[in-house]
């Protein structure tokens, strides 16, 4: 199957900075990416989705602003948490659906996990 | 309404049994999607098993079923032969629409198999 890749794996940031987390498709072209976010002991909450050559969608209640996404290529995604605080510690999950004849799958980054001072 | 529902928050089950893993779903789509994922400690999705909303037939990977159940819109993992390493968080998802689009997750649940 298909290979998404996210960086770095864990974070450890003050409170105030920005992080920066990257996701790539390793072998395969992704003109959209999907940024989920997971606390402890509970599901995954679709973020945004991220759009190749585009603005990312939002769902509702995400701010934008706080959760900078850019998709320059077809095998990048950045997510960006700007200005950073206790309560954005979290587990980041990237997707990336899968081509026609991979079953319809999508393929999940191993997922990066940030804590904030 | 939720769209995805999985309604044991948690499960034991004994080494080598077959155990069942809920999950309902609610949509007006005629396309969609229906998948399993795996979630060990490690956080990794696993991917583990996909059915389509016109597929005539319940889908199977290995020791993983799906019992389709169109009418009643549930889709029930069912792990046979459970394995020590089946212990995990299993999410139930959906996507609406065509493939390439968002998935919806459950709440999951989580599965420990007893030796």
């Amino acid at each position: 199957g298909a290979v998404v890749s996210q960086h770095p794996s864990w974070v450890i940031c003050k409170s105030g900075t920005s992080v920066k987390i990257e996701c790539r498709s390793l072998d395969f072209q992704a003109t959209t990416m999907f940024w989920y976010r997971q606390f402890p002991k509970k599901s995954l909450m679709l973020m945004a989705t991220s759009n190749e050559g585009s603005k990312a969608t939002y769902e509702q209640g995400v701010e934008k602003d706080k959760f900078l996404i850019n998709h320059a290529s077809l095998t990048l995604s950045t997510l960006t948490v700007t200005s950073a605080h206790p309560e954005d510690s979290s587990f980041y999950i990237c997707s990336a659906p899968g081509l026609a004849g991979f079953n319809n799958e999508q393929f999940f980054g191993p997922g990066t996990r940030l804590t904030v001072l | 309404a939720q769209k995805i529902t999985q309604t044991q928050p948690g499960m034991f089950v004994q080494e080598k049994e077959a155990v069942t893993l809920d999950c309902t779903y609610d949509t007006s789509d005629p396309s969609y999607g229906l998948f399993w994922y795996k979630q060990p400690s490690s956080g990794e999705m696993i991917f583990l098993i996909y059915q389509g909303s016109y597929d005539q037939q319940n889908a199977t990977e290995g020791r993983y079923s799906l019992n389709f159940q169109k009418a009643r819109k549930s889709a029930n993992l069912v792990i046979s032969a459970s394995q020590l390493g089946d212990s995990a968080m299993y999410f139930c998802a959906m996507r609406e629409g065509p493939a390439g689009n968002k998935l919806t997750f459950g709440g999951g649940t989580r599965v420990l198999v007893k030796p």
